[in-house]
């Protein structure tokens, strides 16, 4: 699995668009980038994954650079609820996997 | 909401004493996993399942066993507890060890 590198902290102001980078540059050609959420004391919640094309769901758009070295997660309207943790994953959709390597995160504080 | 449930929600207990961890899920998923989460560490795999009867170790299972006798419910027991093993414990469920994962609302362990 890719090691993934974010930055420990972000600020945002709410109702403006929060983008969180993510770096991975050791990526494999089948391994996709996951994005979960963790909101403090809770369970983390799935937000978005992708292999090389930008996707969008309810939640969040995610935009891979055509080397696929790293990534970009939005959220287009940050509220206060988004605060939280965000966790970016590499993980491979190949064979058995099992495991997703989850490192620190970037802390997002949306700001009133 | 994945239907997770996690029991119990908070337990504090001694140094030696035998502890047991509930995790029951609604959503007939195959996939069952056990993670820790510490200060300064990203969530870590215990153990998980990938059916009834069949378990497997992830990167810190020593102290912990588990057993999965149905789909719905997977145990974690540490049998003697250390305070080493204080920690919040979440259980996750997927359909495909491939695809994302959905968590339960975690346990606050603490051994003293």
């Amino acid at each position: 699995d890719a090691k993934t590198t974010q930055p420990p902290s972000m600020d945002c102001a709410e109702g403006r668009a929060a983008n969180l980078p993510c770096n991975h540059s050791t990526i494999s050609g089948n391994e996709y980038v996951y994005w979960y959420r963790q909101i403090h004391s809770q369970g983390p919640q799935y937000i978005i994954h992708g292999l090389k094309n930008n996707e969008t769901n309810e939640m969040a758009s995610l935009i891979i650079t055509e080397d696929r070295k790293s990534s970009t997660l939005i959220l287009p309207h940050a509220t206060l609820r988004d605060t939280a943790v965000y966790y970016c994953i590499g993980r491979s959709n190949a064979g058995n996997n099992r495991k997703l390597i989850w490192g620190l995160g970037t802390s997002l504080a949306v700001n009133p | 909401d994945a239907g997770i449930t996690q029991s119990p929600r908070h337990k504090v207990t001694e140094t030696g004493t035998p502890v047991t961890l509930r995790c029951h899920q609604t959503e007939n998923h195959r996939y069952m996993y056990w993670y820790r989460q510490d200060p300064g560490h990203g969530l870590r795999l215990i153990h998980y399942s990938y059916g009834v009867k069949d378990t497997d170790k992830g990167e810190v299972s020593d102290g912990y066993s588990v057993s999965r006798s149905k789909t719905e419910d997977f145990l974690l027991t540490l049998e003697s507890a250390t305070s080493s093993q204080t920690s919040v414990y979440f259980c996750a469920i997927s359909n495909n060890p491939s695809y994302e994962q959905y968590f339960g609302p975690g346990t606050r362990l603490t051994v003293t």
